[in-house]
């Protein structure tokens, strides 16, 4: 069974910084190209940023929103990918998602930025 | 950047109707586009992807369909199962985009 789980959500101050964490199993997680998609209290789904595997050099693209401020990483090696956000906005606040092949689903974490 | 056009924003079917969703590219996307089905407090689920094709275990009351930049999502003898939020979104280009959502009601 494919399973994405995040954490690391939460209320952060304008600012902050807050780092998610996807831990993925029950699929080839060194081959998946992997992303981040949030979507905001209005139910609009806005891509994030993406990495790919290995084989694409472990390419990197961002949302001209996030660009910047916000890092995608992974770890074959614990088969999990990463959200690394820095100089948080209150337009920032969602529930993140973290996607493999745009097929597989997190369960979504939900960050809230405010003061 | 590509947007995405999704018609309409809301509506409301009876058991049984068939119904259509539609998505129109900004741009040439050929066909890399998805759609997804969205419930309430849950994740999307990918239906569709490569504008036509079926996902594994989605039944064949959903299809998807393109003429030109339009694409749409037809769904035939609707359920109460089907209720939900469905998106369209192009993966043809970064950055990658979604439609604006159309919120399916079955009375």
């Amino acid at each position: 069974e494919v399973q994405l789980v995040e954490t690391g959500g939460g209320l952060v101050q304008p600012g902050k910084s807050l780092k998610l964490t996807c831990a993925t199993s029950g699929f080839t997680f060194s081959n998946a190209w992997m992303d981040w998609v949030r979507q905001s209290p209005e139910k609009q789904l806005e891509w994030v940023a993406q990495i790919k595997d290995k084989s694409n050099n472990y390419a990197t693209y961002y949302a001209e929103s996030v660009k910047g401020r916000f890092t995608i990483s992974r770890d074959d090696s614990k088969s999990s990918v990463y959200l690394q956000m820095n100089s948080l906005k209150e337009e920032d606040t969602a529930i993140y998602y973290c996607l493999g092949w745009f097929a597989y689903w997190g369960q979504g974490t939900l960050v809230t930025v405010s003061s | 950047d590509i947007q995405m056009t999704q018609s309409p924003s809301s509506m409301s079917a009876s058991l049984g109707d068939t119904v259509t969703i539609t998505c129109l590219a900004s741009q040439d996307i050929g066909n890399y586009l998805s759609w997804y089905q969205q419930k309430p407090g849950k994740s999307p689920k990918l239906m569709i992807y490569g504008a036509t094709n079926l996902e594994d275990g989605v039944p064949s009351r959903f299809s998807g369909s393109r003429s030109g930049s339009d694409y749409s999502l037809t769904i035939n003898s609707l359920g109460y199962d089907d209720e939900g939020i469905y998106h369209c979104h192009q993966y043809y280009e970064y950055p990658l985009t979604f439609g604006s959502g159309t919120k399916l009601e079955i009375k």
